[in-house]
């Protein structure tokens, strides 16, 4: 398996524009999470799905973040507007057990 | 509230010496513990883990140990590589938060000398 796969692995754009990023799980994964890390915050669990279905979004920053996952093999990370407070590495994970399985990132830079 | 701490940033170690790195955590109802390596630029990557209901496991150069009583972990790596340098994460789940909720330290770097 490729293991968790994450594009772009890198993202500039300027404030007020919309970024979607996005994430195909391993195959046969039951549960996918999106986290954010920062040097302030480390990585922090922005929401997570289970069989597709968002279970806990109660990291999710604002209302500008929302997140989909329309299928088991695809989930969307999307920030409209964007902000330069946004700038962090995104990181996809999935998992059928308790263990998680990170992709790549996605470095996003706000300007 | 960091519910998981890595109070070390950093650890230097020689190769061929033994690295241990140490994770302590504050809720008594977690009941599964995770290291992760983490190299720049790439996602973080499962290394080993450990139920509540042991106090060591063990794979290949690399052990966990679990003390309950004290809330603390450790993993350590004999002998330590050159290549095993890196950040490592440790985190835990259960008890009320959830399987489903991982909480994460903020890292120990790792720097193994040649």
């Amino acid at each position: 398996d490729a293991g968790v796969i994450q594009s772009p692995r890198h993202e500039v754009t300027e404030m007020g524009q919309e970024v979607t990023l996005r994430c195909k799980p391993i195959s046969g994964h039951n549960s996918l999470f999106w986290y954010r890390q920062t040097m302030m915050r480390g990585l922090e669990l922005l929401i997570y799905f289970n069989n597709n279905v968002p279970i806990d979004d109660s990291g999710m920053p604002e209302d500008r973040f929302s997140a989909k996952m329309p299928n088991a093999s695809f989930s969307t990370l999307k920030i409209q507007p964007s902000e330069p407070r946004d700038s962090a590495v995104y990181f996809c994970a999935s998992s059928y057990d308790r263990v998680r399985f990170f992709g790549p990132g996605t470095r996003l830079t706000v300007l | 509230d960091q519910q998981v701490k890595q109070n070390s940033p950093s650890l230097s170690v020689q190769e061929g010496r033994i690295s241990i790195l140490n994770c302590d955590y504050t809720n008594s109802m977690f009941d599964y513990f995770l290291w992760y390596k983490k190299y720049p630029a790439e996602g973080p990557t499962f290394l080993i883990s450990i139920s509540s209901i042991k106090d060591k496991n063990e794979d290949g150069r690399f052990t966990v140990f679990l003390n309950k009583s004290a809330k603390h972990l450790s993993l350590h790596i004999v002998p330590s590589q050159p290549g095993d340098s890196a950040v490592y994460f440790c985190a835990a789940s259960g008890g009320r938060t959830g399987a489903n909720n991982l909480f994460f330290g903020t890292g120990t770097r790792l720097t193994v000398i040649p």
